[in-house]
């Protein structure tokens, strides 16, 4: 079985500051991607690496894929309250499945 | 992209009792996906749903309590039976396009009482 550690699994802070949360597993994965949900939403793509050690920004999201491609993190500069919302990993095993193994999400909370 | 629809959006519902679920999607798909989030919790997949075969379900899932219809390339039902208080969760159904990223419904908030 596949599993992915998510850390933290809560996080408040400041609007301003920096953060980054992890993304870890034992399993190498084919990609990795990242999914912002909010309250009463299903989850939306942020972000989707596939190469070891590729890094990816989306604004002021800065994506990393490990080298041996079985961890990622994802890095906020200046958060802002909007990008208040839960953020989930997810590997992706590959093959015909397209089967998602999701990390336990991390409650990010960005106080004005 | 794909859009999906999800009804209903919530329900309360009676222990004991089965709901079904609809997920509809605006475009033809081969695999469709079923997920449960407790609260607070990450996304668990119950099952993939491909038209044509029976659903495949994963570990801790069985088709008597959680059966799966799909009846063709653009939509599901999921069904949660005998409902108890450990059944409210959100449940989520979700598409793949091939080669780009999963989309999901905003999900189904289901409460046992």
């Amino acid at each position: 079985t596949q599993l992915l550690e998510q850390s933290p699994q809560f996080l408040s802070i400041q609007e301003g500051e920096n953060l980054t949360v992890y993304c870890n597993s034992s399993s190498v994965f084919s990609s990795l991607q990242w999914y912002r949900q909010e309250p009463g939403e299903g989850p939306v793509l942020l972000v989707t690496v596939v190469t070891g050690g590729e890094v990816k920004k989306l604004k002021r999201l800065t994506f990393q894929f490990g080298d041996a491609r079985k961890d990622s993190s994802l890095h906020i500069t200046a958060a802002q309250p909007g990008d208040t919302g839960l953020y989930l990993c997810a590997g992706v095993g590959g093959g015909s499945n397209y089967k998602l193994t999701f990390g336990k999400g991390t409650l990010l909370t960005v106080n004005p | 992209s794909a859009v999906i629809s999800q009804k209903p959006s919530r329900d309360i519902c009676q222990r004991g009792t089965s709901l079904t679920i609809q997920c509809q999607v605006d475009s033809q798909v081969t695999m469709m996906f079923w997920y449960r989030q407790q609260p607070g919790q990450s996304l668990t997949l119950i099952a993939t749903a491909n038209q044509g075969s029976e659903a495949t379900y994963e570990s801790g899932f069985v088709i008597d309590k959680f059966p799966i219809s799909r009846p063709n390339l653009t939509f599901s039902t999921l069904t949660v039976s005998n409902m108890s208080p450990e059944d409210s969760s959100i449940y989520l159904c979700s598409v793949w396009l091939v080669n780009t990223e999963a989309f999901f419904g905003q999900g189904t908030r289901l409460t046992v009482v």
